[in-house]
């Protein structure tokens, strides 16, 4: 059974540009996660995807990120207009079931660098 | 809300020593507390969680953990630390009844264990 897989694994943009970043999440599990971790910090959650639904973007910044998990194929996390402040490494996580005390599996992360 | 503390940034210890990883926690109600693992440009591995029931939770790769209420901390520990143990340790909660599924990191303790 395949873990999560993200690509790409490093990602380089110039300022304003967009970023695209994939998550395929471990086979059977149907609730995505995705969280971004700054350099020498822990992770912040940023989104909480179902098939086809946002369920929590809490996290989010308002403006320039957007995410989606469609009924076919991975989810994406879109920024758009990339700023140097974007640079960091973004995690996406699965899990089976909704339930709290679900376990997150983890990907290995994509690490975006703005120049 | 909810939060986590890691009040050490890094841990040392000699290889075959014990080793203790501190983590205390914030939530309103009672909490579902997780350990993972971070290797160098690596994604997060599971290693443990507290879910109910026993206080002394056993994970991955010989590692254990004391839930402890009244203390509201969750300690990482290992009665004989390996070289290869040496990563970056994260602590995670989340709220069993409020808030979402999100859950809430630890800034992360760095662990140098030397021969």
């Amino acid at each position: 059974n395949a873990g999560v897989m993200q690509n790409p694994r490093h990602l380089v943009r110039r300022r304003g540009q967009e970023a695209r970043l994939r998550c395929s999440p471990m086979k059977g599990h149907s609730h995505v996660y995705w969280y971004r971790q700054l350099p020498e910090e822990g992770l912040k959650f940023m989104v909480y995807l179902q098939k086809e639904n946002i369920i929590d973007e809490s996290g989010m910044p308002k403006e320039r990120f957007s995410a989606e998990f469609p009924k076919e194929g991975p989810s994406i996390l879109r920024i758009q207009q990339v700023v140097r402040g974007d640079s960091a490494a973004y995690f996406c996580a699965s899990s089976p079931r909704q339930g709290k005390g679900e376990t997150q599996y983890f990907g290995p992360g994509t690490r975006l660098l703005v120049l | 809300a909810q939060s986590v503390a890691q009040p050490e940034d890094q841990v040392n210890v000699a290889e075959g020593n014990p080793l203790t990883v501190k983590c205390t926690y914030s939530v309103s109600g009672n909490p579902y507390l997780f350990w993972y693992v971070q290797y160098p440009n690596r994604g997060l591995q599971f290693l443990l969680k507290y879910i109910t029931g026993d206080n002394l939770v056993k994970g991955s790769y010989g590692f254990e953990a004391e839930f402890n209420k009244s203390q509201t901390s969750f300690h990482l520990k290992k009665p004989s630390a390996l070289v290869s143990d040496s990563a970056l340790y994260f602590c995670a909660v989340r709220d069993q009844r409020i808030g979402g599924n999100m859950l809430t990191f630890g800034g992360g303790t760095r662990l140098m264990v030397k021969p």
